[in-house]
């Protein structure tokens, strides 16, 4: 089954640190792949998506993601945090069974330290 | 522009009561619909989704039904809630092969 793995539950790192958040899926065909962002109480708004072409994808907020095929992974990353990005980030593909559904994976809550 | 519309934002409701949670889709047509719930401290589970007018599939087994009277009209629907469906439920649609997703600002649904 197609699903999307995301290992890290919860992660905590310091203002102006890196951060990398894990994506793993699992996807016979080529992967449509997404990354949300979910503030407190509030929806979800879209970070960065992948459909072909370069493997790397700039997304808003400073946010990036690459896309690795060996590796079946799409790791989103910043340079540098602030505590602004403090919310849960999910991991997305789309799934083709019949018609098109976005499947999540279970999302990474960050907190930021100050 | 293209919009979705999702209320109420907060509810509060007994268990036993029935449910009615609405969506609405302006400025595109035909579009796949979807609702998705987000249970405290998990994840967003797609509980349905549909490609017509009346065609709904269900994704998991559960006390909730949904249904779409009209192109751009998406409910969520329960004879009688259960302390489980409280959650954060999200309305979201996209438009044939694009596969852009638009989300609603959701519903939180407290099941007391």
């Amino acid at each position: 089954a197609q699903s999307v793995t995301q290992p890290d539950i919860h992660i905590t790192v310091s203002e102006g640190a890196s951060l990398e958040l894990r994506c793993n899926y699992s996807y016979g065909a080529t992967p449509y792949l997404f990354w949300y962002v979910q503030s407190p109480g509030q929806g979800l708004q879209l970070l960065l998506k992948y459909f072909s072409g370069d493997t790397l994808v700039q997304g808003i907020k400073g946010f990036e993601a690459e896309f690795k095929r060996s590796q079946s992974s799409f790791n989103l990353r910043k340079p540098s945090v602030h505590w602004s990005d403090a919310a849960e980030y999910f991991c997305a593909v789309v799934v083709i069974q019949g018609a098109q559904k976005l499947v999540f994976g279970q999302g990474t809550r960050l907190t930021i330290n100050p | 522009s293209q919009t979705i519309h999702q209320w109420p934002a907060t509810l509060v409701q007994p268990v036993g009561s029935p449910l009615s949670l609405e969506c609405t889709v302006e400025g595109t047509s035909n579009p796949n619909l979807y609702w998705y719930r987000q249970a405290a401290g998990r994840g967003l589970q797609l509980l349905f989704y549909s490609v017509g007018i009346g065609q709904i599939s269900s994704e998991v087994p559960q006390n909730l039904s949904a249904s779409r009277p009209q192109d751009r009209q998406f409910i969520l629907s329960s004879k009688k809630l259960l302390l489980s469906d409280s959650g954060f439920y999200l309305c979201a649609w996209s438009v044939g092969q694009t596969y852009g997703y638009t989300f609603g600002s959701g519903t939180r649904l407290t099941v007391v």
